[in-house]
This record gives structure tokens, sequence and C-alpha cells, in this order.
């Protein structure tokens, strides 16, 4: 009965390297939500993703981030050339789909530290 | 774009005190959700409210759902050490089909043993 599993947990990049985190939603959950958390600014979201279909990236940046939930296999957010103010907490949620109720369940979290 | 506003920002209490923690927005929310994070964890769910003036208890815990949908309270009796950690709330109205909530900045709560 495993929940949202995110790997890795930790991940050390330098600048202008490229950094993949990767999101296993709860088994039957088919959305995907990538949060990224800064200390003292509460979860920003970012992207929302269905099964092979980004629905909503209206809080991730044009440039360097991409994100993508395919047919099979976890979800990824990639950021290229990363920079020093990448550096934060990023978080995924997985939801069972369309609900009325909106609920949420988080993973451990990816800690990006960019030297 | 709907603001969700958490108060105190802050709390240091002591083991047995009791206390409540507030979310409120201007917007109506068709549901809203309290969580609560530990340090180096994800958000822990720990409660839906979806109609008007409900209420629903978890334990110690009393959430409270505004009459108008606009707000809610989180109150803890009888405050633990294990309850230290950050409470966030976040709603969604649901407008235009969206379904990505908002959520406030958090309170973060520390219990002294």
């Amino acid at each position: 009965n495993a929940g949202v599993m995110q790997n890795p947990r930790h991940l050390v990049r330098r600048r202008g390297q490229e950094a993949r985190l990767r999101c296993s939603p709860m088994k039957g959950h088919s959305h995907v939500y990538w949060y990224r958390q800064l200390p003292e600014e509460g979860l920003k979201f970012m992207v929302y993703l269905q099964k092979e279909n980004i629905i909503d990236e209206s809080g991730m940046p044009k440039e360097r981030f991409s994100a993508e939930f395919p047919k099979e296999g976890p979800s990824i957010l990639r950021i290229q050339q990363v920079v020093r103010g990448d550096s934060a907490a990023y978080f995924c949620a997985s939801s069972p789909g369309r609900t009325h109720s909106y609920e949420q369940y988080f993973g451990p979290g990816t800690r990006l530290t960019v030297t | 774009t709907q603001l969700l506003e958490q108060s105190p920002q802050f709390l240091s209490i002591q083991e047995g005190e009791n206390l409540t923690v507030y979310c409120n927005s201007s917007s109506v929310f068709s549901s809203l959700q309290w969580y609560r994070q530990e340090p180096g964890e994800g958000p822990v769910l720990l409660v839906t409210v979806v109609t008007g003036g409900e209420v629903k208890k978890l334990k110690r815990l009393t959430f409270q759902f505004g009459d108008a949908r606009k707000d809610s309270s989180l109150h803890i009796t009888a405050a633990q050490p294990g309850d230290t950690g950050l409470y966030l709330c976040a709603g969604a109205s649901g407008v235009g089909g969206s379904y990505i909530p908002t959520f406030g900045r958090g309170t973060s709560l520390i219990v002294h043993p």
C-alpha cells in the first residue's frame, strides 16, 4: 500500500547541470501536481498533469523547466541549466481524478541544492 | 486569484494549552483541506470539509468550515509536542473547471514539553 514516492530525496547539482526529479503517484491515481516550497513561502503550484497530458502549467517558468507524465512510468520534473535560485524543496502530489473534494496526497519531496 | 490568509503565522505554546488557527479568504470554496507538514517531509492530509458550517473532529483536533464557505478554523485541545508542525489550509473553487487548490502560507506551531 505504497503512498506517493519521490526520488531522489536529496539532489545536489552544480550550476548549469540538469536536475531530474521523479514522482510515482499512489496506486489508482491518474493526476499529478508538482509544487515548489521555499522556507517561509508556502507551497507554490507549478504544473498539473494527467497521463500523457499537461492540464495546467501556469505556475511553471517558461524556460528551463519541463514536466511529463508518460503512459508508463513516473512523472518527471526536469530543470535544465540549474541556477542557485532553483534550490528548494519540490513536492509532488497525486489525486484520483477530477473529484469534488480536491484532496491531494503528497510525497516526501526532493530537496534540490544547487552549488 | 484566490488568496488564503492563515493566522497566526507562528505559534509557540506549552504542552497542555489549547489553540486555534485560522484560514480566511474572500473567495467561496467548494471544499477546503487542512494538512500538517513536519520538517523534512511532505504535507499530510488531515481533513476535508465541504459543507458550510460543517464541524469535523479528529481526536483532539476540531475543524470548522464557515457558513459562507470562505473561512475555516482548526482548534487543538491540550496540545502535545507531537502536534508540532506546519499547518496548511488549501481550498479550490472549481471555477472554470480548475482542480488546482490554493494553499495558504501556513501556521508554524511549536509545542514545548
